[in-house]
C-alpha cells in the first residue's frame, strides 16, 4: 500500500518550453502532496506544499509563477515548470501524505529527472 | 540554517555487522522523526519513524533511538545486508509547519561482502 506514481521519470526539453510532471497516489487519498527538488549529492529541498482544492504554499525563494502547482483531485497533483531554462535542470520528487494514516509520514514518487537544453 | 544534520556523508560496514547512522537536530519544536532510504534516481522509501514521546522504536532489522536531551537520533541496522547499500536520510517534523519534513543531507551506506 501507499504507492505514489510520478510521471514522467525523465524528460529532456528545449529552453523556453514548459514541462508538466504528474504525481498520483494510487491506493490512497492525499489531501496534501509535496514537491521537492534535489541537486546532485544534496538533500531534498521542499519547494511547495500542494493542497487539494486550494492554492499551493510555496517555500521562500521558490517562484510560484515559474513552478505552477495544481491539485485538482485527492489523488493527483501536477507541477508545471514554465519557460524552463538550463538552471531548472534537476531531479524533482513528489510525495503524498496518506489521509488515513500517520500524518507525518510522506510517501514518495520515483522522481523526475528534468534536463533543459 | 541546517536544522537537521547528518555529519557523516558516508559509512562503510561489513556484511553481517551493525550499521549505525546518526542524525542531529537543532529545532526543539520537532516532535516526529523519520528515516528514509534512497537508491540513485529513485524517490526515498520510508523505513521507520519515532515520536518524541518514545526513545526507541524497532521494526525487524531496523531500530531508531531518540535522545531528546541531546537532540540526537540514530538508526541501527543489524545484521547489515548488501541490499542495505543506499543513501539514508533522516527527517523531522513538528506541530508547526503543516507537517513539512526537514531533511538531513544524507549518509551513503555501503555494505561490503
Amino acid at each position: 500500500g501507499a504507492v505514489v506514481s510520478q510521471h514522467p521519470s525523465w524528460v529532456i526539453c528545449k529552453s523556453g518550453t514548459s514541462v508538466k510532471i504528474e504525481c498520483r497516489s494510487l491506493d490512497f487519498q492525499a489531501t496534501t502532496m509535496f514537491w521537492y527538488r534535489q541537486f546532485p549529492k544534496q538533500s531534498l529541498m521542499l519547494m511547495a506544499t500542494s493542497n487539494e482544492g486550494s492554492k499551493a504554499t510555496y517555500e521562500q525563494g521558490v517562484e510560484k509563477d515559474k513552478f505552477l502547482i495544481n491539485h485538482a483531485s485527492l489523488t493527483l497533483s501536477t507541477l508545471t515548470v514554465t519557460s524552463a531554462h538550463p538552471e531548472d535542470s534537476s531531479f524533482y520528487i513528489c510525495s503524498a501524505r496518506d489521509d488515513g494514516r500517520a500524518k507525518n509520514i510522506q510517501y514518495f514518487g520515483a522522481g523526475t529527472r528534468l534536463s533543459v537544453l | 540554517d541546517q536544522q537537521v544534520k547528518q555529519n557523516s556523508p558516508s559509512l562503510s560496514v561489513q556484511e553481517g555487522r551493525i550499521s549505525i547512522l546518526n542524525c542531529d537536530y537543532t529545532n526543539s519544536m520537532f516532535d516526529y522523526f523519520l528515516w528514509y532510504k534512497k537508491y540513485p534516481a529513485e524517490g526515498p522509501t520510508f523505513l521507520i519513524s519515532i515520536s518524541s514521546i518514545k526513545d526507541k522504536n524497532e521494526d525487524g532489522r531496523f531500530t531508531v533511538f531518540l535522545n531528546k536531551s541531546a537532540k540526537h537520533l540514530s538508526l541501527h541496522i543489524v545484521p547489515s545486508q548488501p541490499g542495505d547499500s543506499a543513501v539514508y536520510f533522516c527527517a523531522a517534523s513538528g506541530k508547526q509547519g503543516a507537517q513539512k519534513l526537514v531533511f538531513g543531507q544524507g549518509t551513503r551506506l555501503t555494505i561490503n561482502p
